[in-house]
Order: C-alpha cells, then sequence, then structure tokens
C-alpha cells in the first residue's frame, strides 16, 4: 500500500528565502505526483502536477521535481513571501489501482515571517 | 463560476445522529470523491464514484454512506456507526481517468 511522508511537519523561515518542501513515496509506481497549497479552514488548491514521465514543472515561483526511482518530489519556492503561509501537501496517483484517488502526505505547514 | 460547492460549511450533532454533508459540483465531472482530514494528518479517502449511479469504498469507509443519484451530486451521511466522526470532510471531483483533483472548500463536522 502506498505510503507518502512529508518532511519537516512545520516550517518557518524569514521573507525572500528560497525553500524546499520534501515528499517521498514507498510505491514508485505512481502515475503522476500532485502539489497542493491549504489555507487554513480551506479545501485544497492544486499548486502543480508531474506525470510520471516527466522530471519536473514550473509555475511562477514555484518548481516541483520528480524523482521516481528513488520515491522523491521536492517543491522549490523561490523568494518566499508571507502569502506563501500554509500548508503544502504533495499526492500520488498510484498506476496499478483502479480508483483513480491520491494518497496524502500530512503536509508541511509553512510560515513565512515579515 | 463552475466550481465545487459543500454546505453547510460547519454543521453540529449530537452523537447518534446521521448527518448529510452536500456535494454538488457544475464542472461537469464524472468522478466525485470524499476524504476525511484529521489535524496534522493528511486527507483519506472515505468513498469514490467514477460514474452515476456507481460509487466504491475508500480506505475508511466504515460508517459512512454515499448515493450517486445524479452526476452533480454526491452527498455523504455520516452515520451514528461512525466512532469519531468529527472532522474537516473535503470533497473532490474530476473529469475522470488521471485527471487533477478540484476541491471543495470543505466541512467541519463537530459531534459531541
Amino acid at each position: 500500500k502506498q505510503e507518502v511522508t512529508q518532511i519537516p511537519a512545520a516550517l518557518s523561515v524569514p521573507e525572500g528565502e528560497n525553500l524546499v518542501l520534501n515528499c517521498s513515496f514507498t510505491d514508485s509506481a505512481i502515475y503522476n505526483l500532485q502539489w497542493f497549497r491549504q489555507d487554513p479552514g480551506k479545501g485544497l488548491t492544486s499548486l502543480l502536477l508531474i506525470q510520471s514521465s516527466q522530471r519536473e514543472q514550473t509555475s511562477g515561483r514555484l518548481n516541483a521535481s520528480l524523482d521516481k526511482s528513488s520515491g522523491r518530489s521536492t517543491l522549490y519556492i523561490a523568494a518566499s513571501q508571507p502569502g506563501d503561509s500554509a500548508t503544502y501537501l504533495c499526492a500520488a496517483t498510484d498506476m496499478d489501482t483502479g480508483r483513480r484517488a491520491l494518497t496524502f502526505g500530512s503536509g508541511t505547514r509553512l510560515q513565512v515571517q515579515p | 463560476d463552475g466550481g465545487i460547492t459543500q454546505s453547510p460549511k460547519y454543521l453540529f450533532r449530537k452523537e447518534g445522529q446521521n448527518v448529510t454533508l452536500s456535494c454538488e459540483q457544475n464542472l461537469n465531472h464524472d468522478a466525485m470523491y470524499w476524504y476525511r482530514q484529521d489535524p496534522g494528518q493528511g486527507l483519506r479517502l472515505i468513498y469514490y464514484s467514477q460514474i452515476v449511479n456507481d460509487f466504491q469504498k475508500g480506505d475508511i469507509a466504515e460508517g459512512y454512506s454515499v448515493s450517486r443519484e445524479k452526476k452533480e451530486s454526491f452527498p455523504l451521511t455520516v452515520t451514528s456507526a461512525q466512532k469519531n466522526p468529527t472532522a474537516f470532510y473535503l470533497c473532490a471531483s474530476s473529469i475522470g481517468g488521471y485527471s487533477p483533483l478540484h476541491f471543495g472548500n470543505g466541512t467541519r463536522l463537530t459531534v459531541t
């Protein structure tokens, strides 16, 4: 059964710093991996989706990479801003399940200090 | 605007009562999902439906029930058999296949 782990659980950085969030998964037979943002008491907003055949995806100040062989993905946030403060979750879609659903990590809670 | 609407935002119930959470989407998506989120934890799949009139259990289906009579609606009933129902419930939908999921804003259920 797929397990997704995110480290660290919480992170506090000063504004302007570049940072990396980590995501690891146990079963490399994934179809894709998604990164989401969740603000307190809200639903999830999709940030980036990386297909299994891709190595990375970029959107603005965000860059997500995927290394299937090592079971890892990273989310790089450049020049962090206080508005980036939120919980970031990664989720893997398994290749060999018929349900097409995601297995989520428990998230990294990011606080960017002004 | 297209999207997923979950209602109500907050719900309070007494122990032993069944409660139904609403999820409606106007995105014309075939697939819909219910997830549960507990503090400091990731989302766990309760039920999912790939098509109207069909649904399957997820990882934590015990104590929950669903129906999918219409494409745009996927209500979740939390029954009295659910041991720890207090949680944040999220509904999602997708076109189907391996397409990205779109999430509603959630319903926070508190059972006392």
